[in-house]
């Protein structure tokens, strides 16, 4: 049974980085999946932030692209999301997921952590 | 605004049978992309109905099935139940400058 748990902070002040931890169990990143995050801020619907490949492709929301760091830890089956100079409109809950890639081109989602609450205000 | 167009809302009565549209362009659904469909319950992570446009993975009932024409998908729902009542997303891909993943701004189910 594949699980994803995202772990951080759930207070960010603005101007300040956001970083969040996603831990994968039942699989491996290393596997031939995709991974990636997803937001939600309150009361709002899905926006996608980042999907990335062991290997080091990463596709990036292009509005985000400027402000956003994947980083990845195979060996602690780790994944992190860095998001900097963050303003009240980064409040969301946000979700890391796993990807399933498609013959022709695109993804899909089909495990997803929980989410976590990430609130940005002083 | 999202790049794929649902309906903000949707109602019917239980056992009804209800459709939710999924509306793009040239660059995602009617490229030939395939679309996705997730039911995101009150305070949990989005779960994935159908894949690929009309696949079901184990465990979603076969009352929930897929479509797609043109640039158009749609989710229909038979033999609506109270349980079904959530928010439903569209997921596709984009080929325009860097679009890649593009979700639809969901809809609410609301069983009357």
């Amino acid at each position: 049974q594949v699980q994803l748990q995202e772990s951080g902070p759930g207070l960010v002040k603005p101007s300040e980085t956001l970083s969040l931890t996603c831990t994968v169990s039942g699989d491996s990143i290393s596997s031939g999946y995709y991974w990636g995050w997803i937001r939600q801020p309150p009361g709002k619907g899905l926006e996608w932030i980042a999907i990335f490949y062991h290997s080091g492709t990463t596709y990036y929301n292009p509005s985000l692209k400027s402000r956003v760091t994947i980083s990845v830890d195979t060996s602690t089956k780790q994944f992190s999301l860095r998001l900097t100079s963050v303003t009240a409109a980064d409040t969301a809950v946000y979700y890391c997921a796993r990807a399933s890639s498609l013959a022709v081109a695109g993804y899909y989602f089909d495990y997803w952590g929980q989410g976590t609450l990430v609130t940005v205000s002083s | 605004q999202s790049v794929l167009t649902q309906p903000p809302s949707v109602s019917g009565a239980p056992g009804q049978r209800v459709t939710i549209s999924c509306t793009g362009t040239s660059s995602n659904i009617g490229a030939g992309y395939d679309v996705h469909w997730y039911q995101q319950l009150p305070g949990t992570a989005p779960k994935l109905l159908i894949y690929g446009n009309n696949n079901r993975p184990s465990g979603v009932p076969d009352r929930f099935s897929g479509s797609k024409s043109g640039t158009s998908a749609s989710l229909a729902i038979t033999g609506l139940q109270a349980e079904d009542e959530a928010d439903y997303y569209c997921l596709s891909y984009d080929s325009s400058l860097g679009g890649y993943v593009i979700f639809g701004g969901g809809t609410k189910v609301t069983v009357l």
